[in-house]
């Protein structure tokens, strides 16, 4: 594995519920981002953080809500969502933005709403 | 924006033999291009990447090619053997990554 890890790694909840996906990176890098993997379709870009800041939102539903509180830590916090949510969520690392860093992937958070 | 096809989306190699999975890219603009092995229930991990002011670049039985003008760029595996069976994904990157849809290879004893 490498120094980003993501909890839970399952999570079944309710189209009403309200939970939150964590991720950690220790690999002392400044941008973390959340992609979104579903079956048959690339991975597909959330969200990207660097410095804490968040830089980038591909148009995802307001159901979808990042925090992330300081270089280290990114959270997903989620509520109201629908079956077609979903997916498998990658949360990544890189040492910084701008499309030239490799990115870093923690395991993942297989999400089902039922 | 930015658009990646790859093929093929499955492949089934015998073991020993040589894989070969390509890429293409729609924006010249495209500078840097990773490729990652997805094993099940992992999340994508990096296996070699290239920037565009290099042609080629190897590591062991990995290599991969780019060629800028024609906008594709392509990745070799030899000797490959049974725990190189995953899922590999290119992409190509200007701002964000972009990713190719995915090759599943699985390698036959």
């Amino acid at each position: 594995e490498t120094g980003v890890t993501q909890t839970p790694r399952h999570l079944v909840m309710g189209m009403t519920n309200k939970k939150s996906l964590k991720c950690e990176q220790h690999l002392g890098h400044n941008a973390m981002y959340w992609y979104k993997q579903s079956a048959k379709k690339p991975l597909e870009l959330m969200f990207v953080y660097n410095f804490k800041e968040q830089t980038e939102n591909n148009s995802v539903p307001s159901r979808f809500s990042p925090e992330c509180p300081n270089s280290s830590h990114l959270f997903l916090h989620l509520h109201t969502l629908q079956p077609e949510d979903s997916a498998l969520y990658l949360c990544a690392s890189s040492p910084g933005t701008g499309g030239r860093d490799t990115q870093y992937f923690g395991p993942g958070t297989r999400l089902t709403v039922l | 924006g930015e658009n990646v096809e790859q093929h093929p989306s499955t492949l089934s190699v015998q073991e020993g033999d040589s894989a070969v999975i390509k890429c293409t890219y729609s924006d010249s603009a495209s500078n840097y291009f990773p490729w990652y092995k997805q094993e099940l229930g992992k999340g994508p991990q990096l296996i070699i990447d290239i920037r565009s002011n290099v042609g080629e670049k190897k590591d062991q039985r990995i290599a991969v090619t780019l060629n800028k003008t024609a906008k594709h760029f392509s990745l070799h595996i030899t000797e490959t053997q049974p725990e190189d069976s995953a899922v590999y994904f290119c992409a190509a990157s200007i701002r964000n990554f972009v990713f190719g849809p995915g090759t599943r290879l699985s390698v036959l004893p």
